[in-house]
């Protein structure tokens, strides 16, 4: 069964603590992206990659961090830095680069809650 | 600011009837894509319309797209209780220093609730 997988489904955090949200695919796709929904609204664009130790900031990077270090691979950390980290998190793949027709494949979502 | 707005926020109907959701966007495009995301989910690709398509079907799904006012619709025809969802349409623009690569953008969503 090919697709994105996120873990955990659920996490909580205490306040100044860094966590990490995994992001795994097997669609052996080249691009990956993760976004940042909070209730109510669309989806914000926090960082992506396009290839293996490659990675660019998006529209909302401040107080995150990713790694490629595998094509499969693209976790994300909420850093303490992030001011109100408290979010649904998603995980999203494209085969290609991101060209403009290429569709996004999104994982379950990570729901993060700060104590 | 988002590139595509949709429009109802929420919408509320009876099963059988029929669903339309309005995406609004501001510069130009390539293609527009719509989503669907079931609460607490992940988002599903839905269908795409290309900038030079006015018209597109998929089962139940009906999208158009208007590039003269920059807008597109997704009706949903003999709509079931399974179709109760958010709805987001998306649009491409270039991400810096990628050379093509896009970023979608995504507008807030249209909340769908089908009443059996």
């Amino acid at each position: 069964d090919g697709g994105i997988t996120q873990s955990p489904k659920y996490l909580f955090r205490k306040e100044g603590q860094n966590v990490t949200l995994s992001c795994e695919q097997n669609l052996n796709h080249d691009a990956m992206y993760w976004y940042r929904q909070d209730p109510g609204q669309g989806l914000r664009l926090i960082y992506y990659s396009q290839i293996v130790n490659d990675f660019q900031k998006g529209d909302i990077a401040e107080g995150y961090s990713v790694s490629r270090e595998k094509k499969e691979s693209f976790p994300l950390t909420v850093t303490s830095a992030q001011k109100n980290p408290t979010a649904f998190y998603l995980c999203a793949s494209t085969r290609g680069t991101g060209g403009p027709a290429d569709t996004q494949y999104f994982g379950p979502g990570t729901r993060l809650t700060v104590l | 600011s988002q590139q595509g707005e949709e429009d109802p926020q929420a919408l509320s109907i009876q099963e059988g009837e029929n669903a339309t959701m309005n995406c609004s966007y501001k510069t130009s495009i390539n293609n527009l894509q719509w989503y669907r995301q079931n609460s607490g989910r992940g988002l599903v690709h839905l269908i795409l319309i290309r900038s030079n398509e006015r018209e597109k079907h998929s089962g139940r799904l009906r999208v158009t797209l208007d590039t003269s006012k920059k807008s597109s619709s997704l009706l949903i025809t003999a709509s079931r209780a399974a179709d109760t969802a958010s709805y987001f349409c998306a649009t491409g623009a270039l991400l810096p220093s990628s050379g093509s690569a896009r970023q979608l953008t995504f507008g807030s969503g249209t909340q769908l609730t089908v009443l059996p």
